[in-house]
């Protein structure tokens, strides 16, 4: 399975931006990216996926580099609410089974 | 629809015995999956389900662990003698459709703790 490469931890103040890079330089043309937290004592939430195109929703933005080996996802404005695990996760097939790594604990300081 | 229902939430056993987990899924979704958390660890994939079919089974699972979706709609996950190293998070997930585009929608999970 392709391998991604997440920072553990990162911080950030509340209502200011966010960007948690994730790279998967093994990435292959079919390969989707998802991303999905995990708030603390839950499931993990789905966030936000691509191909190759950069996307938006109601959540945040995913912008996926031009060769696909890197991407980035952005949340606007953090709230204390965001402070989660966030997981980029490629997935190369279509069993849909999710290979999660270690991820990023994001903290939102107020 | 309230989402993924697992239960129980929480379940602590003795060491040896036996523990089933139950996961009702959204309504329609064909593709139903468990993963399980230890603690300060991503999850894991376990085992997957196409409607009552197993396609999927993660070398993680041993004899000791079995899953059922009988008719395709609810699953369950039992563990026989359980051990210590079961202790964890169990999580449920489904899906609408067999993509790779496809969001998965988690329970809150079952803790398991053997002691």
């Amino acid at each position: 399975d392709a391998k991604t490469t997440q920072p553990n931890s990162m911080e950030s103040n509340e209502e200011e931006p966010v960007h948690l890079p994730c790279n998967h330089s093994t990435i292959s043309g079919t390969d989707y990216i998802h991303w999905y937290r995990q708030l603390p004592s839950q499931g993990p939430e789905y966030v936000i996926h691509g191909l190759t195109s950069n996307v938006n929703n109601r959540m945040a933005s995913l912008a996926i580099a031009e060769d696909r080996k890197s991407s980035t996802l952005i949340l606007h404005r953090a709230t204390l609410r965001d402070a989660a695990v966030y997981y980029c996760i490629l997935t190369p097939s279509n069993t849909g089974k999710l290979i999660f790594g270690q991820g990023t604990t994001l903290q939102v300081k107020p | 629809d309230t989402g993924v229902s697992q239960n129980p939430r929480h379940k602590i056993t003795k060491r040896g015995q036996n523990v089933t987990f139950r996961c009702d899924p959204i309504s329609e979704h064909n593709r139903l999956y468990w993963y399980r958390q230890t603690l300060g660890q991503g999850p894991e994939f376990l085992t997957y389900f196409q409607n009552e079919a197993q396609l999927e089974k993660s070398r993680l699972l041993s004899d000791r662990f079995s899953a059922e979706r009988p008719k395709g709609s609810f699953s369950t996950l039992e563990i026989q003698r359980t051990e210590q190293g079961d202790s964890a998070m169990y999580l449920c997930a489904s899906s609408p459709r067999a993509e790779r585009n496809t969001e998965a929608f988690f329970g809150q999970g079952t803790r398991l703790t053997v002691v």
